[in-house]
């Protein structure tokens, strides 16, 4: 069965340091991963996806996430903070079934 | 196109009432995706599906609960006889047959309260 585990329920970073929210994955076959931000009362909104291809994936706003085959995770990252960035963060995985599955999110303070 | 569109966005509803939720999906997009999420979880898989046919349904969807895409094209999710637990965050997404650029739109959701 395919699982997501996020393993901090908040992160707190400076703004302009660089910051990391952690999600290791369980899936049988090739995954596919996602990141998705969530503001308050919002939908989420995508960021970047792994298919295949380079381990290093940039996606909107500045965030990238790097891909670990053998440690099975797939970490977003930023290399310096803002403000806005403070939101909910969710790591989602995917086989060939088509569905997501979430972590149960992370929620990222930045402070001025 | 302005992307997955949900309504109402919020619902306050009687427990023991029925209620509905209306989804618009992208319109060239054939796959249609409900999740439930509740607060401090991540949302939840209930049900998906590719054009007007239901693929797949999580063992969360009761049998009080019924999603349906007639023409392929919008899609509704009803709760018959509500309970407090429903209340929750309902999201709807799409997608493209090979997911695109940009995997599933997710619109902004239907909160539904049930007191």
């Amino acid at each position: 069965a395919q699982s997501v585990a996020q393993p901090e329920d908040q992160v707190n970073v400076a703004e302009g340091n660089p910051l990391t929210v952690k999600c290791t994955y369980s899936v049988s076959g090739n995954p596919y991963l996602f990141w998705y931000v969530q503001y308050p009362n919002r939908g989420l909104q995508f960021l970047l996806k792994y298919i295949t291809g380079d381990n290093l994936v940039k996606g909107s706003y500045g965030f990238e996430a790097e891909f670990n085959k053998s440690q099975t995770s797939f970490h977003l990252k930023k290399p310096s903070a803002l403000v806005s960035d403070s939101a909910l963060y969710f790591c989602a995985v995917s086989d060939n079934t088509d569905k997501l599955i979430f972590g149960t999110g992370t929620r990222l303070q930045v402070f001025p | 196109d302005t992307g997955v569109s949900q309504d109402p966005r919020h619902k306050i509803t009687k427990r023991g009432q029925n209620v509905t939720f209306r989804c618009d999906p992208i319109s060239e997009h054939n796959r249609l995706y409900w999740y439930r999420q509740t607060l401090g979880q991540g949302p939840e898989f209930l049900t998906y599906f590719q054009n007007e046919a239901q693929l797949e349904k999580s063992r969360l969807l009761s049998d009080r609960f019924s999603a349906e895409r007639p023409k392929g094209s919008f899609s509704t999710l009803e709760i018959q006889r509500t309970e407090q637990g429903d209340s929750a965050m309902y999201l709807c997404a799409s997608s493209p047959p090979n997911r695109g650029n940009y995997g599933y739109t997710f619109g902004s959701g239907t909160r539904l309260t049930v007191v």
